[in-house]
């Protein structure tokens, strides 16, 4: 089955403590892209890549590091989580650059304490 | 202003049609999307439409593209109680910027 896979589903941390939200899709995509969703401001793009090892910033980029070593995963990296970065995650992929739909994963809800 | 806008929250009667209205003032893009979220749960593509046409009409599903006001709607007929989600008005990606915008999504209520 196509699909975007997210892990975990659900994490609670603290402050400070690295953290690796994965995604990985297996429909052979080239562009995958981190969103977070917050309550009434929709979703925001964090950082997107294009292919292997291209990444590049969203709108909300502070905070959050990524890496496209393979095709198929995009790992979000969040090196020192602080309470502002609880929300809801998602990753998406998409067949090229240009404007094929997103196919989303499930969702990671992070909380920060 | 938001580069996308939509109302935040529509309810209706079962069997009623909604709509969902959205503006946009970029208008480069060559696609614009309408998503749809169930209850924890990721988003869904639900239908889109190109910037070229005027209507895309999908079973249930009525997109109408008002180009010269940047007006985009969704109309849902026979509404069901299954319908009840956010519907995110999305403008894709365009003008060498590879970042869709999203609307920050409109919940649809539907009451029996």
């Amino acid at each position: 089955e196509a699909q975007v896979t997210q892990n975990p589903r659900y994490l609670i941390t603290v402050t400070g403590k690295k953290l690796t939200v994965t995604c990985s899709q297996n429909m052979n995509h080239e562009y995958m892209s981190w969103y977070r969703q917050d309550p009434g401001l929709g979703l925001r793009q964090i950082y997107y890549s294009m292919n292997v090892e291209v990444t590049d910033k969203g709108d909300v980029p502070e905070g959050y590091k990524v890496s496209r070593k393979e095709k198929r995963n995009f790992p979000l990296i969040l090196e020192s989580p602080s309470p502002n970065q609880t929300s809801l995650y998602f990753c998406a992929s998409s067949p090229d650059r240009d404007n094929s739909p997103l196919h989303f994963g499930n969702g990671t809800r992070l909380t920060v304490t | 202003g938001e580069d996308v806008e939509q109302s935040l929250f529509l309810s209706v009667r079962e069997g009623d049609s909604s709509v969902i209205n959205c503006t946009y003032t970029d208008s480069s893009s060559t696609y614009l999307y309408w998503y749809k979220q169930e209850p924890g749960a990721g988003l869904q593509l639900l239908t889109y439409i190109f910037s070229n046409m005027d209507m895309k009409q999908d079973q249930r599903l009525t997109v109408l593209l008002n180009k010269k006001d940047k007006h985009l709607s969704l109309r849902i007929a026979d509404t069901q109680t299954g319908d009840s989600a956010i519907y995110f008005c999305v403008r894709g990606r365009s003008g060498g910027s590879y970042i869709p915008t999203f609307g920050r999504g409109t919940s649809l209520i539907v009451h029996p």
